[in-house]
């Protein structure tokens, strides 16, 4: 059975600091990566998708990486703002094509 | 704005009503998923439709059953509530057969409370 474990579930830095947010898997047989942003009461936001193929994709200030084999994904947030401030989750899509979840990392960015 | 919509956006039934969630979909994407989202969690796959058809499930019970409309609405209906049954409910669209491979687009949520 597929678990997504998001370490670490909170974390809080200051304005302008680079980090790193982990996921990983427990089986390699996935058909893509997905990292979600999700803000209250406005639902969730798809930040970046990865297939299976891939080792990384990026979006303006955000990196994500997967490294299918170890069951981990990081995503990378460069140069971090307070709006970047929400839960992000991330989510792979098994092999009955439905998406597992992590329970999120809470991120808070001091102005 | 993902154009996706959802009510009512807060609800409170007591245990053992049922309750009907609706959600509207992005006008000419054919597939709606339902996930349920307990707090402190990542949400679950309740189940899928594509062109009105049921074509996907995840491990919730017959008392959850939903309904998808020619004009891009869906319902997800919940009998015999339980107090488990607590959590936001998401709905989300996307274009193809197979939501998970593409993007999907989320509603803000239904928060349902149950006593």
């Amino acid at each position: 059975k597929q678990e997504v474990t998001q370490i670490p579930a909170a974390l809080s830095v200051p304005e302008g600091e680079n980090l790193v947010l982990n996921c990983s898997f427990t089986d390699s047989a996935i058909y893509n990566l997905q990292w979600f942003r999700q803000d209250p009461g406005k639902g969730l936001t798809s930040l970046l998708l990865i297939q299976s193929s891939q080792r990384e994709q990026t979006s303006g200030r955000l990196n994500a990486s997967l490294d299918k084999s170890s069951g981990r994904s990081t995503l990378y947030i460069a140069a971090s703002q307070p709006g970047d401030s929400a839960t992000y989750l991330c989510a792979v899509t098994d092999s009955n094509y439905q998406l597992i979840w992590g329970a999120g990392t809470k991120l808070i960015i001091k102005p | 704005e993902t154009g996706v919509t959802q009510s009512p956006t807060h609800l409170i039934k007591t245990r053992g009503q049922q309750v009907t969630l609706r959600c509207s979909s992005q006008s000419g994407h054919n597939t709606v998923s339902w996930y349920q989202q307990a707090l402190g969690q990542g949400p679950q796959f309740i189940f899928q439709y594509y062109r009105e058809e049921e074509n996907g499930r995840g491990n919730f019970p017959p008392r959850f059953s939903g309904l998808q409309f020619p004009n891009y609405s869906s319902e997800l209906n919940v009998n015999a509530l339980e107090l488990d049954d607590s959590a936001l409910y998401l709905c989300a669209s996307s274009l193809g057969p197979t939501s998970a491979e593409e993007t999907q687009y989320f509603g803000p949520g239904t928060r349902l409370l149950v006593l």
